[in-house]
């Protein structure tokens, strides 16, 4: 139980594309959904929290216009990156929680990697 | 300022070379304590769970402890399967379910 889906798992786009990163629980409810971003040999870097049904509480730094969050159903929630940059290029990791839980449990991860 | 340090940050052993991996924390009203696994490449998977001091959670090699200022995670007779980055994350009361990651103990375990 508790499997956390992400598509895609890699990703090559043009600078000033957008682009879109789908996260899936696929076998429970998540009350809530978490945007991660890891750099090589380093930890993870949360980016924001969001709730089903709210709109995203942003991390310090991260820019809410350009990680745009959308979390429309238990079981669905989104990071489309707008206008990337080459400096977008990372490892960007979802995870979700039910509400009866304190474990987070994390997608595969999708490597976004801008020309 | 709450803070999660994990010691050290890589650590190579020999296949049934039993060692422990540390998470020392320094934060305000600790809710609980998560160790995850993270191979190259993948999303970290879960492991275990801790609330409170004295407790302890086994899964085949791993056991993980917890006291009031660390958590120790102890590899017994480890196998190179095991080789992963191994991450620490406390979660806080009243912080929405975020997780503070520590930077992570890279093991790796030879034949």
């Amino acid at each position: 139980g508790a499997v956390v889906s992400q598509h895609p798992s890699r990703v090559i786009c043009k600078s000033g594309t957008s682009v879109k990163i789908e996260c899936r629980s696929l076998d429970f409810q998540a009350t809530t959904m978490f945007w991660y971003r890891q750099f090589p040999k380093q930890s993870l870097m949360l980016m924001a929290t969001s709730n089903e049904g709210s709109k995203a509480t942003y991390e310090q730094g991260v820019e809410k216009d350009k990680f745009l969050i959308n979390h429309a159903s238990l079981t669905l929630s989104t990071l489309t990156v707008t206008s990337a940059h080459p400096e977008d290029s990372s490892f960007y990791i979802c995870s979700a929680k039910g509400g009866a839980t304190d474990t987070q449990y994390f997608g595969p991860g999708t490597r976004l990697t801008v020309l | 300022e709450d803070q999660v340090t994990q010691s050290p940050e890589a650590l190579r052993l020999q296949e049934g070379e039993s060692s422990s991996l540390n998470c020392s924390y320094t934060v305000s009203g600790l809710r609980g304590l998560f160790w995850y696994r993270q191979d190259p490449g993948k999303g970290p998977e879960f492991l275990f769970t801790l609330y409170s001091a004295g407790e302890e959670k086994e899964k085949e090699r791993l056991k993980a402890t917890l006291t009031k200022k660390e958590s120790f995670l102890h590899i017994t007779a480890p196998k190179p399967e095991d080789s992963a980055t191994y991450l620490c994350a406390v979660l806080l009361y009243n912080q929405g379910g975020k997780l503070i990651f520590g930077q992570g103990t890279e093991l790796s375990v030879k034949p």
